[in-house]
Order: structure tokens, then C-alpha cells, then sequence
């Protein structure tokens, strides 16, 4: 089986922009949860979706948001990027339960310029 | 609020020895799920190894042990017979629930020296 595959690996945005990351999961899996991962603040949950609805949601302003298609694909939207928003943004899939493994992507590492 | 840590930032170890990286956690729930997670310098995130709370046995992968002590809410990994490709960040990560949501400690950067 495929892995969980993120796109772009890279992205240089400027302030005030937006942007848009892809996440495709492994296949079968249908929960798909995103991560930032700074050196200040470590690695730190955005969201979860399952089933193409957010299940789980962490403490993160509106300007970050997210969807999943019915394909188990899941996009997430940064909108008005600030600096601090450069970071690694890491996906990972899973079957969908507590007791199942998640599995990461590459990452996409942004930088805001 | 469910918290992990880990308190070792940085470790180093010889090659073919062993090394235990510690972590702690807090949480109110009885049924959650303990993983240690390691990202090598490349930065895939890898499962090193899970552990059920609700199971008393330390779980064991090839050279990877945990001790698992519920009670001290302690979830330490040892890793036997170090070699140079366990140089990377290993993450201490909970989970309960209905999962999808991976609590994080702040790491442990291990080196492994020839």
C-alpha cells in the first residue's frame, strides 16, 4: 500500500496570503489528522476529520480550517498567513479508533515570508 | 487537560548500548493509548511502539521495550543494543477516546555515537 502522501513538500508564502495543503491517505483509512510542528511550540493537534466530518478540533484560530472528501482526502487552508505560521504541517491517517496507529506523511514545510 | 512530558530534551549513547528516554503523563481517563514515535533527521514520523493502558504486560518490539507504570503515569522506552540509525527525535504521544488526536510530549533528541 501506499503511504500517507502530502503536496506540496514545500510552500513560500508572504504575510496576508493563503494557502491550501493536500494530504492523501493510506488507502482504506479514514481518519485523517493534521499537526503543526514548530521548534518553540513542538508538535501541537489542529484537527481531526473522519467520515468527511471534523471530529476532533484543537486550539488554533478560524484562519485554519480543513475539509476531507468523500475519498478520505483531506485538505487544510491557512487564510491571513502570519509569520508564525511557518512551520512543518504533518498529516497522518488511520482505520479511525483510539487504538489504531496513525500514519504520518513527509510534512509540507511552509515558510512565511 | 491531558498533558505528556518528557524531560530529557537530549540524550546520547554509544552504539551497542542501551538507553531509556523517560516520559510522564496526566490525565483523568482510563482507557487511552501510550505510542512512542521517533522522526529521524529525514522527518517521517515512525511508530516505534503502542501500548494499551488497560494492559498490564509492557509491550516489546525487537530492541524496544517500554515500562509502563499506570499507577506513576510513567511510559519509558529502552532501547537495547543501540545503533547509528536511532539517531532521531522520539516523541512520547497519548490518545484516548475516540482517537485522532495524538498528544504530543516535547521530545527527546537521541544521538548515537560510534
Amino acid at each position: 500500500k501506499a503511504g500517507v502522501t502530502q503536496t506540496p513538500r514545500y510552500l513560500i508564502k508572504t504575510r496576508g496570503q493563503q494557502v491550501t495543503l493536500s494530504c492523501s491517505p493510506i488507502s482504506g483509512h479514514r481518519s485523517v489528522s493534521w499537526y503543526q510542528q514548530t521548534p518553540g511550540q513542538g508538535l501541537q493537534f489542529l484537527f481531526e476529520y473522519f467520515s468527511e466530518t471534523q471530529r476532533n478540533k484543537g486550539n488554533f484560530p478560524g484562519r485554519f480550517s480543513g475539509r476531507q472528501f468523500s475519498n478520505s482526502r483531506s485538505e487544510m487552508n491557512v487564510s491571513t498567513l502570519e509569520l508564525g505560521d511557518s512551520a512543518l504541517y504533518l498529516c497522518a491517517s488511520s482505520v479511525g479508533q483510539a487504538k489504531n496507529i496513525q500514519y504520518f506523511g513527509a510534512g509540507t514545510r511552509l515558510s512565511v515570508l | 487537560a491531558q498533558t505528556v512530558t518528557q524531560s530529557q530534551p537530549e540524550m546520547s549513547v554509544q552504539e551497542a548500548e542501551t538507553v531509556t528516554l523517560s516520559c510522564t503523563y496526566d490525565t483523568s481517563e482510563n482507557n487511552y493509548y501510550l505510542f512512542w514515535y521517533k522522526q529521524p533527521p529525514s522527518r517521517q514520523m515512525i511508530l516505534v511502539i503502542r501500548q494499551e493502558a488497560y494492559k498490564q504486560q509492557n509491550a516489546t518490539e525487537n530492541r524496544f521495550s517500554v515500562n509502563f507504570q499506570k499507577a506513576a503515569k510513567s511510559f519509558s522506552l529502552k532501547i537495547s543494543d543501540s545503533q547509528l540509525g536511532d539517531t532521531a527525535m522520539y516523541f512520547c504521544a497519548f490518545v484516548y477516546n475516540q482517537g485522532g488526536k495524538l498528544i504530543f510530549g516535547q521530545g527527546t533528541e537521541l544521538s548515537v555515537k560510534p
